[in-house]
């Protein structure tokens, strides 16, 4: 266990609504990951973090933004929710060597 | 083509059968991680390899740099091992991020 959480666990929004995903860990670990987990496309990269204010995008990053402001805290955000990220996000962090450990998960489902 | 392929995608055993999952991919790495999900559940690392072979339990890893593949053994497989696993890359990058194959599902019945 790697201390990670996320919040919320699921959430329900409409078409067009932001809303920010948080990820939290407890043990200073430099880099953090957002995924997304879809039926058929298996899990994808959305963005990533190296540090404090360091992100990248991954793979799927289009509609999506990502802030750390704390070492402890990344932030997804969908700015205008639409129906093709009804997803179940995942967030991760690298501990040692190359070993991730994931979250345990959040379910969105825009309507 | 997908850079990580695995198979099979469905998989259905009856308790005590020895199972095997493969992993081939096609992209330079640092290290290859097998990871189980189990239904509705989070995702748990089984194990990270980068050569040979790695054990714990009833679980066996192998990996072959040269042929880009690996395989996931199940001795005495148990109903409780119903789960999807999921292979995964480390690049070459220093990103570190995994390259995801898409799973396979076990059903092992008893």
């Amino acid at each position: 266990d790697a201390g990670i959480t996320q919040s919320p666990r699921h959430k329900v929004t409409e078409t067009g609504t932001p809303v920010t995903l948080r990820c939290h860990q407890t043990e200073n670990h430099r880099y953090m990951y957002w995924y997304r987990q879809d039926p058929g496309h298996g899990l994808r990269l959305i963005h990533y973090s190296y540090g404090v204010k360091d992100t990248d995008k991954g793979e799927v990053s289009d509609g999506y933004s990502v802030s750390r402001s704390k070492t402890e805290d990344f932030l997804l955000t969908l700015e205008s929710a639409t129906s093709s990220q009804t997803s179940v996000y995942f967030c991760a962090i690298r501990g040692q060597g190359l070993a991730q450990y994931f979250g345990p998960g959040t379910r969105l489902l825009v309507l | 083509k997908n850079e990580v392929e695995q198979s099979p995608q469905n998989l259905t055993a009856q308790e005590g059968e020895f199972i095997t999952i493969n992993c081939s991919y096609s992209v330079g790495i640092s290290a290859l991680h097998w990871l189980q999900q189990h239904p509705g559940g989070g995702i748990v690392s089984l194990f990270m390899l980068s050569s040979g072979k790695k054990k714990h339990g009833r679980l066996i890893a192998t990996i072959n740099i040269q042929e880009k593949h690996s395989s996931l053994h199940i001795t005495a497989s148990h109903p409780r091992d119903s789960a999807v696993y999921i292979c995964a890359v480390t690049g070459g990058g220093s990103q570190g991020n995994l390259i995801f194959g898409k799973g396979t599902k076990l059903s092992v019945k008893p």
